[in-house]
């Protein structure tokens, strides 16, 4: 069935160093992951995308990760800031409709 | 630019009335979604207007929950009667197109937070 799920629900990591938040699918006819960060009492906001022709697309202290063949996905976040805690979602676009399918969510904390 | 915005922020009702919800999207966007989230859950698509049309309800619940965005642009969101577990955020969300890849992102207001009691 149509589903992106995540590994861990809440990750704790201190300020400057890397996260990684990591996401499976199991669509492999989806075509496009998109990663959210949702603060709290705010709607989803758009943080990067990835075509599935890509493995790795690069922001501004962000980066992105797919593999295909184990339908993974995965979100850096290079020396976290506390501006950095929310929850993160990955979502799935599918090329045949343009509805987003999200996943559940990881909370992430920022240790001082 | 303006964002997309979203009202009432909250809503408390009972079991058994109605309740609207309204959203007006970012100028010229011509995609505009609903979503539920549940606390604790990610959002849940339930509807998706192209302009004026419904391109997806697939996970609207028809029997109490309705949706209407007449001229293309505002939108409005209905429940009647509403029950318990529709205690949720409803999302809107706006892109300037929707079934073309790539697609543009999707920006979301902040949300109407209802409680049913």
């Amino acid at each position: 069935g149509e589903s992106v799920g995540l590994h861990l629900p809440t990750l704790s990591v201190q300020e400057g160093d890397n996260s990684i938040i990591n996401c499976a699918y199991s669509n492999s006819a989806s075509d496009y992951f998109i990663w959210y960060k949702q603060e709290s009492g705010k709607g989803p906001q758009f943080i990067i995308d990835i075509r599935s022709n890509m493995d790795k697309r690069q922001g501004q202290r962000v980066t992105v990760l797919l593999n295909k063949t184990v339908k993974h996905l995965s979100l850096q976040i290079a020396a976290t800031q506390p501006g950095d805690s929310a929850v993160y979602f990955c979502a799935e676009k599918y090329s045949s409709a343009s509805k987003i399918i999200f996943g559940s969510g990881t909370r992430l904390s920022i240790r001082p | 630019e303006a964002g997309v915005a979203q009202s009432p922020r909250y809503k408390i009702i009972e079991k058994r009335q109605s309740v609207a919800f309204w959203c007006n999207p970012i100028s010229g966007h011509a995609t505009l979604y609903w979503y539920q989230q549940i606390l604790g859950q990610g959002p849940k698509l339930l509807i998706q207007f192209q302009n004026n049309g419904v391109v997806d309800d697939s996970q609207l619940p028809k029997d109490r929950f309705s949706a209407e965005r007449l001229k293309g642009v505002d939108s409005t969101l209905k429940i009647q009667p509403a029950k318990l577990e529709d205690s949720a955020v409803y999302l809107c969300a706006s892109t300037l197109r929707g079934n073309e890849l790539p697609n543009t992102e999707a920006f979301f207001g902040q949300g109407t937070r209802l409680t049913v009691v």
